[in-house]
């Protein structure tokens, strides 16, 4: 499976600009880049994917490198709800032809938001 | 829209008993996840299923731990018996998953947390 580096925290003033980096140098052609966050006792939610080209939500915007070798969610102004673990999980190609997949889940990076 | 049900929402249990969690998917839903979290760690699939097909059981623990999907809606993690180090929040989740259709989103629910003394 291809893996992804991200770092172990970062640190948020509120209603600033966030940028959470993302490295996945073994990336294959057809793997997606998806972006879930948790929130203290909660179960993980969806943020965000892309494969080739940016994209933008209404909770963040993701951009991909040319060379797919890396990304970054932006949270364009961080709330103290955004405080949670964010992971970047690029996407297990296996079992595809099904319509179903698997999503594999490192330690990712704790965003702290500063008051 | 309902979310992921799960329960219960936390149980305690001595090492060597048993103990099952149960998971309401999202109505439609076709693909069912169970992961399990240690503390300070990212989630860690045990089962996947389709329908009420398993598609990957590879890291299930299979002589203490068992799941099943009866009837493709419905499912129910089970362990027995417990040790020390299956101390975590079980998470279930869910995604549409229908042939051909990427929708790029599991849904998870809230996760039964599981501590053994």
């Amino acid at each position: 499976d291809a893996k992804t580096t991200q770092p172990n925290s970062m640190e948020s003033n509120e209603e600033e600009p966030v940028h959470l980096p993302c490295n996945h140098s073994t990336i294959s052609g057809t793997d997606y880049i998806h972006w879930y966050r948790q929130l203290p006792s909660q179960g993980p939610e969806y943020v965000i994917h892309g494969l080739t080209s940016n994209v933008n939500n209404r909770m963040a915007s993701l951009a991909i490198a040319e060379d797919r070798k890396s990304s970054t969610l932006i949270l364009h102004r961080a709330t103290l709800r955004d405080a949670a673990v964010y992971y970047c999980i690029l996407r297990d190609d296996r079992y595809s032809g099904a319509g179903s997949y698997q999503l594999t889940f490192g330690k990712g990076t704790k965003l702290s938001v500063i008051p | 829209e309902a979310g992921v049900a799960q329960s219960p929402r936390y149980k305690i249990i001595e090492k060597r008993q048993s103990v099952a969690f149960w998971c309401n998917p999202i109505s439609g839903h076709a693909t069912l996840y169970w992961y399990q979290q240690i503390l300070g760690q990212g989630p860690k699939l045990l089962i996947q299923f389709q329908n009420n097909g398993v598609v990957d059981d590879s890291q299930l623990p299979k002589d203490r731990f068992s799941a099943e999907r009866l009837k493709g809606v419905d499912s129910t993690l089970k362990i027995q018996p417990a040790k020390l180090e299956d101390s975590a929040v079980y998470l279930c989740a869910s995604s549409f998953g229908r042939q051909g259709v990427y929708t790029g989103e599991l849904f998870f629910g809230e996760g039964s947390r599981l501590t053994v003394l």
